[in-house]
């Protein structure tokens, strides 16, 4: 079975810190994608990565793929208020479009 | 109207109910996607139709039904549910192209919470 486990859990920090979150598996992934979502929402992409090593920037954060793309990490610079909801990474393997989902990072951002 | 749109967005139904929810994409993709998503749980892959074919069912048991009429329609028809099934219930759409290699995002509808009592 295809895990992707997220750490951490949890993370509450002050607004202006930085976090990074990271998402692991011991599968190899075509592609990896990061969503996040508020509370009463579905899940809206944030980046998809697909190329081992990758490193794609959306103003404050900082989406890595893993050389062997079996990992990926965020990272969020000067986090705000705005950054506060769930992280979820996914991923799909190669040549089917069932993605299975990370167990989720809940980021809160405090004012 | 745009995106994905799902109904109702809550529902209290008893387990020897039966009701159906029901997704509407106005994005022209070709593959729909129903997940469950539980508190302390990773979102759950449930079914998966692409040009209305269902091409995965996940294990789920046979008190949940799909059905997708068209690319744009998708429902999930609910009977003799168990308390344990209440969750949220996402459903997604994305566009499938011919062939491996292919990174098209999900589209994600805002889910009907589901009780069952």
């Amino acid at each position: 079975t295809q895990l992707l486990e997220q750490s951490p859990q949890f993370l509450s920090i002050q607004e202006g810190e930085n976090l990074t979150v990271y998402c692991n598996s011991s599968s190899v992934f075509s592609s990896l994608q990061w969503y996040r979502q508020e509370p009463g929402e579905g899940p809206v992409l944030l980046v998809t990565v697909v190329t081992g090593g990758e490193v794609k920037k959306l103003k404050r954060l900082t989406f890595q793929f893993g050389d062997a793309r079996k990992d990926s990490s965020l990272h969020i610079t000067a986090a705000q208020p705005g950054d506060t909801g769930l992280y979820l990474c996914a991923a799909a393997t190669s040549g089917t479009y069932k993605y299975i989902f990370g167990t989720g990072t809940r980021l809160k951002v405090l004012a | 109207e745009t995106g994905v749109t799902q109904t109702p967005r809550h529902l209290v139904m008893g387990m020897t109910n039966k009701k159906s929810l029901k997704c509407e994409q106005h994005l022209g993709h070709n593959a729909m996607y129903w997940y469950k998503q539980s508190a302390k749980k990773p979102l759950e892959l449930m079914f998966v139709y692409n040009f209305k074919e269902q091409t995965e069912n996940n294990s789920v048991p046979s008190r949940f039904s799909p059905e997708c009429p068209n690319s744009s329609h998708l429902f999930l028809h609910l009977h003799t549910l168990q308390p344990e099934d209440s969750a949220l219930y996402l459903c997604a759409s994305s566009q499938v192209p011919p062939g491996q290699g292919w990174y098209s995002p999900l589209h994600f509808g805002n889910g009907t919470r589901l009780t069952v009592t």
